[in-house]
């Protein structure tokens, strides 16, 4: 079945270590975003791509890196220069609506999430 | 810019009870919105989505309608089960923004039997 899969589910970090979240998907999609959530708030986007080899920061890049050289990936690193990495790591993909393709709506499919925990 | 705001829960209904949440968006042009539901410990489903003005987007009972006239995007579901209960995002995408999308900050649902 196509879709979104993301490792590990939990994860547990040292303060200090880097950690690298993976996000694979075989939807085809060429756009791939990663968001972070913390309780009782919405997503926050961290980085985005729209094709391979390229990708943009979004409202909260700090302390994180990422890469696409493939377009079924896109993993992050969290890095120790993330002062307050424990949340819930969403990563999502879709294929972007063009405005003269009416039924391609451009949805976002997401994987079931990756929870750090820094101890 | 693009936003959009969503009712604050959390929400607490009694089995069979009406509901509904509200969403309103700021956006230029003609956006794709969307709900999106997250069980808990699960990541986000595409729930429903409707894509120019007056559409409705309907599954497993929800309902919503682009109302352009208002920038709403109403989530409604007439008879809420207890497996309804969940976190609703309200969200929006537009091309003339990269497809980016913009997600309100989540309405908790619990509905008790």
């Amino acid at each position: 079945d196509g879709g979104i899969t993301q490792s590990p589910k939990y994860l547990f970090r040292k303060e200090g270590q880097n950690v690298t979240l993976s996000c694979e998907q075989n939807l085809n999609h060429d756009a791939m975003y990663w968001y972070r959530q913390d309780p009782g708030q919405g997503l926050r986007l961290i980085y985005y791509s729209q094709i391979v080899n390229d990708f943009q920061k979004g409202d909260i890049a700090e302390g994180y890196s990422v890469s696409r050289e493939k377009k079924e990936s896109f993993p992050l690193t969290v890095t120790s220069a993330q002062k307050n990495p424990t949340a819930f790591y969403l990563c999502a993909s879709s294929t972007p609506r063009a405005s003269k393709i009416a039924a391609n709506t451009g949805e976002l499919f997401f994987g079931e999430g990756s929870r750090l925990t820094v101890l | 810019g693009n936003s959009v705001t969503q009712m604050e829960g959390p929400v607490t209904l009694s089995e069979e009870a009406f509901l509904t949440i509200n969403c309103t968006y700021t956006a230029t042009g003609y956006p794709s919105l969307f709900w999106y539901v997250q069980y808990p410990g699960e990541g986000l489903q595409l729930l429903l989505k409707a894509t120019k003005a007056d559409d409705k987007g309907s599954n497993k009972g929800f309902e919503a309608t682009y109302r352009k006239e208002t920038t709403s995007f109403h989530l409604e579901k007439g008879s809420v089960q207890v497996s309804d209960s969940a976190v609703y995002f309200c969200a929006l995408s537009h091309p003339n923004t990269g497809n980016q999308f913009y997600f309100g900050t989540g309405t908790s649902l619990t509905v008790i039997p």
